[in-house]
């Protein structure tokens, strides 16, 4: 089994331009969640998803969009990517809210 | 607002000595909590976690926590720092989000560990 995977590891992108990041799981996994992370913040949740089809907001989801089109993917899309969101971005998935959540490798995305 | 706090962002030990990070949380509701671990350039791994039952929770490299009610801590100790522990620990907490009207899991901010030889 893989875990959580994301793609891509990297990625340099200019203000003004948007990307797609792709999270798979392979744990048959219900819940999902996006976090960034950036120095002396910790992690904090963007969005999440409860199954499915559905989403919904987190801390900090403004700037950005998810989809949860099928079970075991997760995708974060930046319509106009912002120096302020320069970080490192980490999938995350689980069985149920109350549980252990297990992480992706993270994408260390820079915006110019 | 409930929160995780953990007390420091940078320990230093040297290797060999006592590790000791702390974390406290705020929740009238008995939580589940955890400790996560992040090596340079990585992602987190579960370190150890505290569901129910036995206060005391041991887990990977030799870490334990102990989860004390009256204290509202979860402690992160090992009894002799190796050069390998040098890395970021998180200490998460299941907590009630209101505006989600459900459980959510909380992080605290991170202690980041060093490890002098």
């Amino acid at each position: 089994n893989a875990g959580v995977t994301q793609t891509p590891k990297f990625r340099v992108l200019k203000t003004g331009q948007s990307m797609t990041l792709l999270c798979a799981q392979d744990m048959n996994h219900e819940y999902m969640y996006w976090y960034r992370q950036d120095p002396g913040m910790g992690l904090r949740l963007i969005h999440y998803s409860v199954g499915e089809g559905t989403t919904a907001k987190g801390e900090v989801p403004d700037g950005y969009n998810v989809s949860r089109l099928k079970k075991q993917n997760f995708l974060l899309g930046l319509e106009s990517a912002a120096p302020s969101q320069t970080s490192v971005y980490f999938c995350a998935s689980s069985r149920g809210t109350i549980g252990e959540q297990f992480f992706g490798p993270g994408t260390r995305l820079t915006v110019l | 607002a409930q929160s995780v706090t953990q007390l420091g962002s940078h320990v230093s030990v040297s290797e060999g000595a006592l590790v000791l990070l702390r974390c406290n949380y705020s929740s009238s509701v008995p939580p589940y909590l955890f400790w996560y671990v992040q090596y340079p350039n990585q992602g987190l791994q579960l370190l150890l976690k505290y569901t129910t039952g036995a206060t005391l929770v041991k887990g990977i490299n030799g870490f334990e926590a102990e989860f004390k009610k009256s204290e509202t801590s979860f402690h992160l100790t090992k009894p002799s720092a190796h050069m390998s522990d040098a890395a970021e620990y998180f200490c998460a907490v299941t907590l009630w989000a209101s505006g989600a009207g459900s459980y959510q899991l909380t992080f605290g901010k991170g202690t980041k560990l060093s490890v002098i030889p």
